[in-house]
């Protein structure tokens, strides 16, 4: 079934470790993101890339790194995890601007 | 400041009580406008994209229309399956590019 893979599905996180996030997608779109979901703020951009080789910054980089070798795969970094990292985090994918985005099923991090 | 508010936050309707949801943005430069389902647990499901005022996309008891200020998510004669949290995002256009913006979200609930 074509779509978007993210694992893990959750994960409980020491404070100060190293995580990464992962996200594949089989429909061969151009673009990807990463967003974090917290109740009351809705869908935060952390990063995105446009295509192959390039990323950029979204909304709410700090803390995160991304990088995009290929067109199947965008996995998502945190590099020392704080408390304040603990969210749900959403993959997405589209064809290009304009486009309605494809989500994964998320991960759920938790940061203690 | 907010650029995309939905309202009302959470709706409770009984089968066949037909209803509307509100997104209204103070974006310029519109690109698009997007309205997604989700459901607990999963990622927001594409279901439409409006391009300009004056459009409207259907789809079963779903209908979205768009002006210049606000979409409109019509609900005609829900059933219970249609419980979910359903976003609006807006496209537009800034200095750096094209952004995307997600409202918090209208909560439906559907009861027999």
């Amino acid at each position: 079934i074509a779509g978007i893979t993210q694992a893990p599905t959750s994960q409980i996180l020491a404070a100060g470790r190293r995580m990464t996030l992962r996200c594949t997608q089989d429909m061969r779109h151009n673009a990807m993101y990463w967003y974090r979901q917290d109740l009351g703020l809705g869908l935060r951009l952390i990063h995105y890339s446009n295509t192959a080789g390039t990323t950029g910054k979204g909304e709410v980089p700090d803390g995160y790194s991304v990088s995009r070798a290929n067109t199947d795969d965008f996995p998502l970094t945190l590099a020392s995890a704080v408390p304040s990292q603990t969210s749900v985090y959403f993959c997405a994918s589209s064809r290009g601007q304009g486009n309605g985005y494809t989500f994964g099923s998320g991960t759920r991090l938790t940061v203690v | 400041e907010d650029q995309v508010t939905q309202s009302p936050e959470a709706l409770r309707l009984q089968e066949g009580e037909s209803s509307s949801l509100n997104c209204s943005y103070t974006v310029s430069g519109l690109r698009g406008l997007f309205w997604y389902r989700q459901d607990p647990g999963k990622g927001p499901e594409f279901l439409f994209t409006l391009y300009s005022a004056g459009e409207e996309k259907e789809k079963e008891r779903l209908k979205a229309t768009l002006t210049k200020k606000e979409s409109f998510l019509h609900i005609t004669a829900p059933k219970p399956e249609d419980s979910a949290t359903y976003l609006c995002a807006v496209q537009w256009l800034t200095g750096g590019g094209n952004k995307l913006t997600f409202g918090t979200g209208t909560q439906l609930k559907v009861e027999l």
